[in-house]
């Protein structure tokens, strides 16, 4: 039983470039989120997921994108890298009894 | 809009210490207030999580309360150990199980 699992842990881009951070599950939790978490700043939520095939918007979206094809999976999809995407991502997923589990997050720079 | 505030910052105690950290958030109507653990570089591990209906919980050296009413949830380590050692976050819970982080507090336990 893996949890959450993350990949990749680190990754540098540049500009404009794009990339997709994956997350799976296999716990078959059917919400799961992506944070990101900033030094000094706590996670903020970037998209959330309530099962399969649903996907809604969380705190700061703006310049991200999500799927949810399977239960297991969600990916982040980053369009046009900026600096400011510069972070920590975290994905986690929710038990019924609403404890989260996160994955151990996916270093991102960008130059 | 839910806000989480975490008091102190940090925090700097001796081994064998009792020690609380503080949480407060400002909408009350909430489903659960969970707190993690974040050791340098890593994802968060979840602590301790209180159902909405729930004063508290207890998982070992640690207790957690939570009083709703007044926005508040405090986090009480026991005989404090150097392990200890990492930053501590509080989310408040609202719908679909979107958590509000606050910023952590950083514990160090001194030997």
């Amino acid at each position: 039983n893996a949890g959450v699992t993350q990949t990749p842990k680190f990754r540098i881009l540049k500009i404009g470039q794009s990339m997709t951070l994956q997350c799976t599950q296999d716990m078959n939790h059917n919400y799961m989120y992506w944070y990101r978490q900033d030094p000094g700043m706590g996670l903020k939520l970037i998209y959330y997921s309530v099962g399969a095939g649903i996907t809604d918007k969380g705190e700061v979206p703006n310049g991200y994108n999500v799927s949810r094809s399977t239960t297991e999976d969600f990916p982040l999809r980053l369009e046009l890298a900026a600096p400011s995407q510069t972070s920590v991502y975290f994905c986690a997923s929710i038990t019924g009894t609403g404890e989260l589990f996160f994955g151990e997050g996916s270093r991102l720079t960008v130059l | 809009k839910q806000e989480v505030t975490q008091i102190p910052a940090a925090l700097s105690v001796p081994e064998g210490e009792n020690l609380v950290l503080n949480c407060s958030f400002t909408d009350s109507a909430i489903y659960n207030l969970q707190w993690f653990r974040q050791d340098p570089g890593k994802g968060l591990t979840s602590l301790l999580l209180i159902q909405s209906s729930q004063r508290e919980q207890t998982s070992g050296r640690l207790n957690a309360s939570l009083d709703k009413s007044s926005g508040r949830s405090t986090l009480y380590i026991a005989a404090s150990q150097p392990g200890d050692s990492a930053t501590y976050l509080c989310a408040a819970g609202g719908s679909n199980y979107k958590l509000t982080f606050g910023k952590g507090t950083l514990l160090t336990v001194n030997p």
